[in-house]
């Protein structure tokens, strides 16, 4: 199985700040991704890393604001750009290995 | 578009007793379907998913395309099962980009 370490684990942020998460695996993998999980809402895919290439994001998520970088098959970062409190979410690395998605313990994320 | 429902937000039940969790989804092709878990201060993890036909801690989960249903049912619960569970569909080739359902708390009482 993967091991995944995300971090920070939690922050504290004000209004319009930017925040880095980072996310090591411990194993080569080719398919990275980030979700987030606002306040009483289920997961929500935010975008697939892709290695040497500019991430794909979904609908409703766009570069400018989710900044997402993929140097290598186990290093990914995701960038919370002039956050605002509606950011307040945790986010959510996560990797396909073995057949199964594996994922980080998350990044809670809290903006004044 | 892909779609997954679970309707109930919180399950109560008794140590013993049967328990369901009930998931329905919506997508136009052949579906993948999981079931994840979140137990108390820990990530979320896989518990089963529909093409691996197998039991995981005593949990099962049939699809059922004709109703569009992925029930997840343990013939008697126990305590340690209590946790956030999770149903999620992917499509096409992609299985890392899922749709997740609302979730549902289950709550085993002694």
């Amino acid at each position: 199985s993967a091991v995944i370490s995300q971090k920070p684990s939690r922050d504290i942020c004000q209004r319009g700040t930017s925040l880095t998460i980072q996310c090591q695996v411990d194993s080569q993998v080719t398919m990275m991704f980030w979700y987030r999980q606002q306040p009483g809402q289920s997961l929500t895919l935010i975008a697939t890393a892709n290695q040497g290439s500019e991430a794909t994001y979904e609908s409703g998520f766009v570069i400018d604001k989710f900044p997402i970088s993929r140097p290598n098959l186990t290093f990914s970062t995701l960038t919370v750009s002039n956050m605002s409190p509606e950011d307040s979410s945790i986010y959510l690395c996560s990797v396909w290995s073995n057949e199964k998605l594996f994922f980080g313990s998350g990044t809670q994320l809290s903006v004044l | 578009a892909q779609r997954v429902t679970q309707p109930e937000k919180l399950l109560s039940v008794f140590k013993g007793a049967p328990v369901e969790l009930k998931c329905n989804y919506s997508y136009s092709g052949s579906p993948e379907l999981f079931w994840y878990v979140q137990y108390s201060r820990q990530r979320l993890q896989l518990l089963l998913r529909h093409i691996s036909r197998e039991s995981i801690k005593g949990f099962t989960a049939d699809l059922n395309k004709g109703e569009t249903s992925f029930h997840l049912k343990k013939p008697f619960a126990q305590e340690e099962d209590s946790a956030m569970y999770y149903c999620a569909v992917a499509g096409g080739t992609s299985y890392g980009k899922l749709t997740f359902g609302q979730g549902t708390i289950l709550t085993v009482h002694p």
